[in-house]
């Protein structure tokens, strides 16, 4: 079955320090990879996406996460946190052709020190 | 205007109820699903539907039901409310055609459910 694992659970760095958040997956073709972002009271948001191509995707709010398919990872990285991405990341699959079928990682929640 | 809008917000009831969770969206989008949100914020769906198809998890509790009066809508009904029910709903919506099963999903804000 596809799985999505996120290794750490809490993350918390200073405001302007890079950020890298972690993502693999398992799934045996190459699978659809999102990353969403889930702010306090509000609802999911995308962040960026991969399903082909250049494997640096360039997404939102100066996010871009790398898929690497010998890994299976899609890590999601910004050069400079601002307090404002204090928030919880998904990483989610889609694992058949018609799309249906979400798997989301269990999230990682980042705090951004002032 | 919201894309996609759940109601009520939060929801407190006592085990043993009957209760409904309604999803809209406005965006014109075949599919639209269901997931529950636990305690740990782990997201996991429950039911997929388009005006084709209901696919439903299969470890979902036959207790849960989705009602779609339109292609808009997708409304969760709950029987018999039990104590571990309790958690965020989240639904959502994607255009999802074949041609491009990449669509992204679109997710309304959560009703947060919690059962006495």
């Amino acid at each position: 079955a596809q799985s999505v694992t996120q290794p750490d659970i809490h993350i918390t760095v200073s405001e302007g320090a890079s950020l890298e958040l972690r993502c693999n997956y398992s799934y045996g073709a190459t699978p659809y990879l999102f990353w969403y972002v889930q702010s306090p009271g509000q609802g999911l948001q995308l962040l960026l996406k991969y399903f082909s191509g250049d494997t640096l995707v360039q997404g939102i709010k100066g996010f871009e996460a790398e898929f690497k398919r010998s890994q299976s990872s899609f890590n999601l990285r910004k050069p400079s946190v601002h307090w404002s991405d204090a928030a919880e990341y998904f990483c989610a699959v889609v694992a058949d052709n018609y799309g249906q079928n979400f798997v989301f990682g269990p999230g990682t929640r980042l705090s951004v020190l002032p | 205007d919201t894309a996609v809008s759940q109601t009520p917000k939060y929801l407190v009831t006592q085990m043993g109820n009957d209760k409904s969770i309604k999803c809209e969206q406005n965006l014109g989008h075949d599919t639209m699903y269901w997931y529950k949100q636990d305690s740990k914020k782990f997201l996991k769906i429950m039911f997929s539907y388009n005006n084709k198809e209901l696919i439903i998890n299969e470890t979902v509790p036959n207790r849960f039901s989705p009602k779609s009066p339109d292609k808009a809508h997708l409304n969760l009904h709950i029987n018999s409310l039990e104590l571990g029910d309790s958690a965020v709903y989240v639904c959502a919506s994607s255009p999802q055609t074949v041609d491009d099963p990449t669509e992204t999903q679109y997710f309304g804000p959560g009703t947060r459910l919690l059962v006495l």
